[in-house]
């Protein structure tokens, strides 16, 4: 079956530093992959939308320069959260596909102290 | 029109029982509809999907069960075991739109 990897799994870090998390699809090409953020007892959020080679389309409300996407290739994405706060305290979650269906990383949970 | 409304919030079942999940749209355009399965600190995962060509689907214990005219889908776990316990999204989608998810069922099972 498709497998999609997500790391780090689980990052704490100080407030005000970068944290770049990676999700790459392991055995398929993925010419879409999303983020998506989840909060304790929630359903998934999505945040952005990115094509390989193309910039990333972000959902309204979201900041495009507070989470820098990154599609370079058709098996790798990046989520960088950039000057990170205790507020963007989350559990992220990416996810790829060629056609439907989306596979899912297992997510990464980010602690900013 | 791209809501998924998805009850109950949350779902007990004895052992041994039936799990029933249901799930309303509004937007025709949607023509497939997954169901996932999220166990706490994981991603979500693939469960069973339909297309609106069919009306049900059934995988092992799994069976999605597609209402087009009343645009509403379910999914029924038989024979419900404690390790079906989790919380378990639907979503909708059309071409290779976005997925649009429900609001999740925190399903329970007790012995």
């Amino acid at each position: 079956g498709a497998v999609v990897s997500q790391h780090p799994s689980w990052v704490i870090c100080k407030s005000g530093t970068s944290v770049k998390i990676e999700c790459r699809s392991l055995d398929f090409q993925a010419t879409t992959m999303f983020w998506y953020r989840q909060f304790p007892k929630q359903s998934l959020m999505l945040m952005a939308t990115s094509n390989e080679g193309s910039k990333a389309t972000y959902e309204q409300g979201v900041e495009k320069d507070k989470f820098l996407i990154n599609h370079a290739s058709l098996t790798l994405s990046t989520l960088t959260v950039t000057s990170a706060h205790p507020e963007d305290s989350s559990f992220y979650i990416c996810s790829a596909r060629d056609n439907q269906p989306q596979h899912f990383g297992d997510g990464t949970r980010l602690s900013i102290l | 029109q791209q809501q998924v409304k998805q009850s109950p919030q949350s779902l007990i079942v004895q052992k041994g029982g039936i799990s029933i999940i249901n799930c309303a749209y509004e937007n025709t355009a949607f023509d497939y509809f997954p169901w996932y399965q999220q166990f706490p600190g994981k991603g979500p995962a693939l469960l069973i999907a339909i297309r609106p060509d069919v009306s049900e689907k059934k995988e092992g214990r799994f069976t999605i069960s597609f209402n087009k005219s009343a645009k509403q889908f379910s999914l029924h776990i038989m024979d419900s075991q404690p390790g079906d316990s989790a919380t378990y999204f639907c979503a909708a989608g059309f071409g290779n739109e976005k997925l649009t998810f429900g609001t999740g069922t925190r399903l329970t099972i007790i012995p």
